[in-house]
């Protein structure tokens, strides 16, 4: 089970937001990714390998880990960035994903 | 450029059968799995299984197992998924995506299918 926090974020444009994702069991970081899914959009890969980067995705994006916590961190907010993030691991059978934690840019 | 066009959305009534498409374009469909996700509105995403359209190698989300089949056309590159006998609790959108093996990103996305089972 991967569980992110928080569940929702509001910030301002310029700010940084941090979402997390905790995994019940072990995952390693060459399988865990991160989703950005905007309003009536399907999901797109953002991240992948924990902190590598998908094609067309801006280096304001990182990931990291930290014990059994992976970070999605997103500086210098821009209003695109408002969606929907999820995390995915797909190194265990089957791949599973976070609830999502849903990005408002006031 | 890689593409997975996905067929428009379905209104049915529970027990009535589906079919919905996946066309891959852009790449060798055949060298790459295709995976099928399902959104129920407002919530996450869950993972139904994967189809390799070399082989058809078939891996279901054991959680789907029987309630769903996979299968492929490669002379049209071609994915679809299916169900026998819709249920209310069937109504989601469904996404198809790419990747190069079942433990591997998901790297391209289809736009997805709406599928709505209502009596």
């Amino acid at each position: 089970v991967l569980t992110q926090s928080p569940g929702t974020l509001s910030l301002s444009p310029g700010d940084r937001a941090t979402v997390s994702c905790r995994a019940s069991q072990r995952v390693d970081s060459a399988y865990l990714a991160w989703l950005q899914q905007k309003a009536g959009q399907a999901p797109r890969l953002l991240m992948y390998a924990t902190s590598y980067r998908a094609t067309g995705t801006p280096d304001r994006f990182s990931g990291s880990l930290s014990g059994a916590d992976f970070t999605l961190t997103i500086t210098r907010l821009a209003p695109e960035d408002s969606a929907t993030y999820f995390c995915q691991q797909y190194g265990n059978f089957p791949p599973t994903f976070g609830q999502g934690t849903k990005l408002e840019i006031k | 450029e890689v593409q997975l066009v996905q067929s428009g959305a379905e209104v049915k009534k529970p027990g009535e059968s589906l079919k919905i498409s996946c066309k891959g374009s852009g790449y060798g469909f055949s060298d790459y799995w295709i995976a099928w996700i399902r959104q129920v509105p407002g919530k996450g995403l869950e993972y139904m299984g994967s189809i390799h359209p070399r082989d058809f190698d078939t891996r279901y989300n054991p959680s789907f197992q029987g309630q769903v089949t996979f299968s492929v056309d490669r002379s049209i590159d071609t994915a679809y998924l299916q169900w026998v006998s819709l249920k209310t609790s069937d109504t989601a959108i469904y996404y198809c995506a790419r990747s190069a093996t079942v433990t591997t990103q998901l790297t391209f996305w289809g736009q997805g299918t709406s599928v709505n089972v209502s009596s």
